[in-house]
């Protein structure tokens, strides 16, 4: 069974670009969450689908990022305009059983 | 506000040496305690995970924690370190309701030969 999957793998862009991360979720796993890591801080939640439906989205940092869910399967995270502290570590997780997530391997954003 | 709270940001031990990484919490209720490593160019990966009953949890790899409601504390251990376990190891805490993981800033494991 494949696990989580995320794409890209890294990203560089410069400060203004929009980048738009994906992340595929283990077939059949309803919950979705997404996290990032700050060079040298925690892992911090972002968001948390149920489906299609966001969750818990109190972890976003501004509207600049928009995290969608199509048809409950594949989720995308937009970040426009990415700006200087939007660089770090993305990671995508997913779990059918609550309480026990199994994360992809993150995509590295660079912002120049 | 629940946090999680690893002390050690690097930590080095000889191949072959016992490794305890330390981990505490705070946290309203019981907690659900989480320890994942992640190893270079890898995504974490779960080593074990606590609910309830045995406070005593093993793990993939040859891992073990120990839950200690009185110390608020979920330390890991491993009696005998492979230069394969360098890695970051993250201790999580899951929050009740939507069920997010809180995690630690991560310790950084160097094994030497």
């Amino acid at each position: 069974e494949a696990g989580v999957t995320q794409f890209p793998s890294h990203s560089v862009i410069e400060k203004g670009q929009t980048v738009t991360l994906r992340c595929d979720p283990i077939s059949g796993h309803d919950n979705l969450y997404w996290y990032r890591r700050v060079m040298g801080k925690e892992i911090k939640f972002l968001l948390h689908f149920v489906k299609e439906s966001k969750q818990d989205e109190s972890g976003m940092p501004n509207n600049r990022f928009l995290a969608e869910r199509t048809g409950g399967t594949y989720s995308t995270l937009k970040v426009q305009p990415a700006e200087l502290e939007d660089s770090g570590v993305y990671f995508c997780a997913s779990s059918q059983v609550l309480w026990e997530q199994f994360f992809g391997p993150g995509t590295r954003l660079t912002v120049l | 506000a629940q946090s999680v709270t690893q002390p050690d940001i690097h930590i080095t031990v000889s191949e072959g040496a016992s490794l305890e990484l330390r981990c505490n919490y705070s946290y309203g209720a019981t907690p659900y305690l989480f320890w994942y490593v992640q190893s270079p160019g890898q995504g974490l990966q779960l080593l074990l995970k606590y609910f309830s009953g045995d406070t005593l949890v093993q793990g993939i790899k040859g891992f073990e924690a120990e839950f200690k409601r009185s110390q608020s504390s979920f330390n890991l251990r491993k009696p005998s370190v492979h230069w394969s376990d360098a890695a970051e190891y993250f201790c999580a805490v899951a929050s009740s309701g939507t069920y997010k993981y809180i995690f630690g800033t991560g310790t950084r494991l160097k094994v030497l030969a």
